[in-house]
């Protein structure tokens, strides 16, 4: 299956910095790349959907000056925390939205193994 | 508005036993139903999604459309089958986000 990536793995950074966090797809071009944040013990929350090309769409509550999202080509979406603080301390997924294999007219998600942000 | 529902947090079985693992959904329109699962100290992966109509690692799920759910079955747990399980919908051919239920923990005892 298609394989997605993410760096760093993890990170630690110090209030008021920003961070960047990379999301690749490796062998395969995706136009639709999705962030979510899970908070510990609780389930995946989406973000933003990142479109290549175009300006990333935000999910209602989700401060788009706060998190920077670009999608520059098929293969590379990255998400910057900006001024971070110990709020925004979580774990961030990617994913990227690929056409089935089956040949019909559907899709599937892979998923990076997710980013650990840690805020101090 | 869209949302899922898993009711159990934590779901602890023997092994050999059966398993389901609960889903419930709401949704205007069509949407699709999937499992995931997340394995320890791995990333989220499909599991099986309700047009594919597969049996994936002894696991299936039937789409009710009258009761709105989507439950995971096993008849039969194994160990290795420990691990968190989410339920997600989206738009009809999976092309919009996926919404995620908070997931279940099953623990398989030996």
């Amino acid at each position: 299956g298609a394989v997605v990536s993410q760096h760093p793995s993890w990170v630690i950074c110090k209030s008021g910095t920003s961070v960047k966090i990379e999301c690749r797809s490796l062998d395969f071009q995706a136009t639709t790349m999705f962030w979510y944040r899970q908070f510990p013990k609780q389930s995946l929350m989406l973000m933003a959907t990142s479109n290549e090309g175009s300006k990333a769409t935000y999910e209602q509550g989700v401060e788009k000056d706060k998190f920077l999202i670009n999608h520059a080509s098929l293969t590379l979406s990255t998400l910057t925390v900006t001024s971070a603080h110990p709020e925004d301390s979580s774990f961030y997924i990617c994913s990227a939205r690929v056409p089935s294999t089956s040949g019909t007219l559907v899709y599937e998600q892979y998923f990076g193994p997710g980013t650990r942000l840690t805020v101090t | 508005a869209q949302r899922v529902t898993q009711p159990e947090k934590l779901l602890s079985v023997f092994k050999g036993a059966p398993v389901e693992l609960k889903c419930n959904y709401s949704y205007s329109g069509s949407p699709e139903l999937f499992w995931y699962v997340q394995y320890s100290r791995q990333r989220l992966q499909l599991l099986l999604r309700h047009i594919s109509r597969e049996s994936i690692k002894g696991f299936t799920a039937d789409l009710n459309k009258g009761e709105t759910s989507f439950h995971l079955k096993k008849p039969f747990a194994q160990e290795e089958d420990s691990a968190m399980y989410y339920c997600a919908l989206s738009g009809l051919s999976g092309n919009t986000p996926l919404v995620f239920g908070k997931g279940t923990r099953l623990s398989v005892i030996a």
